[in-house]
């Protein structure tokens, strides 16, 4: 069974510029979870999407916006970079949540560099 | 709100000897507890996960966790290190409710010698 996939593995861009990041989940997950894991901040939640809606945010500003498509994949947008925005971002899956925790899953993730 | 304290940042191991790494948990309802590892550069592999019943939890690659209520803890263990565990090691909290999001400590970095 394939895992959590992510594009690209490494992408390089300039302040001021827009980024995308794609994920597609394991096959028969619907949520996707974004999370930003920076130098010296750790693991930080950024985005929650499930059934193409999204369903809850961390403490990030509106330029970190995504969506989830029909097939469940996702994307996160970063708009206007700044230079604190470089880290590495991981997506996770998991089964629509109908109770309990479902088990996030993590794709090898996206290296974002801005300079 | 939920936390996790990791209060190791590095430790190092010999080869072959036994490994503890200590993880304590903040939530005010039962947790969902997990332990994730990361090579340098990689996203997190999921070692195992305690969501109820037996307090001693198995994992893969040999380890195990023990959850204690009392102490609120969930410590991870291996009995014999390999020189191919050396990683960055998670621990880390999910709630039910509200965002559903894992919260995770700072990490442990393992180091093992030859």
């Amino acid at each position: 069974e394939a895992g959590v996939t992510q594009s690209p593995t490494h992408l390089i861009k300039t302040r001021g510029q827009q980024a995308t990041l794609r994920c597609s989940p394991i096959s028969g997950h619907t949520s996707v979870y974004w999370y930003q894991q920076a130098l010296g901040l750790g693991l930080q939640f950024l985005l929650w999407y499930d059934e193409g809606e999204e369903r809850n945010r961390g403490n990030f500003p509106p330029r970190f916006s995504g969506r989830q498509f029909p097939n469940y994949s996702s994307e996160l947008n970063v708009n206007a970079l700044e230079l604190e925005d470089s880290a590495l971002y991981l997506c996770a899956s998991s089964l629509s949540p109908t109770g309990g925790f479902d088990t996030q899953y993590f794709g090898p993730g996206t290296r974002l560099t801005v300079l | 709100a939920q936390s996790v304290t990791q209060p190791d940042i590095h430790i190092t191991v010999s080869e072959g000897a036994s490994l503890e790494l200590r993880c304590n948990y903040s939530y005010g309802a039962t947790p969902y507890l997990f332990w994730y590892v990361q090579s340098p550069g990689q996203g997190l592999q999921l070692l195992l996960k305690y969501f109820s019943g037996d307090t001693l939890v198995q994992g893969i690659k040999g380890f195990e966790a023990e959850f204690k209520r009392s102490q609120s803890s969930f410590n991870l263990r291996k009995p014999s290190v390999h020189w191919s565990d050396a990683a960055e090691y998670f621990c880390a909290v999910g709630a039910e409710t509200g965002r559903r999001a894992l919260t995770f400590g700072s990490g442990t970095r393992l180091q093992v010698q030859p």
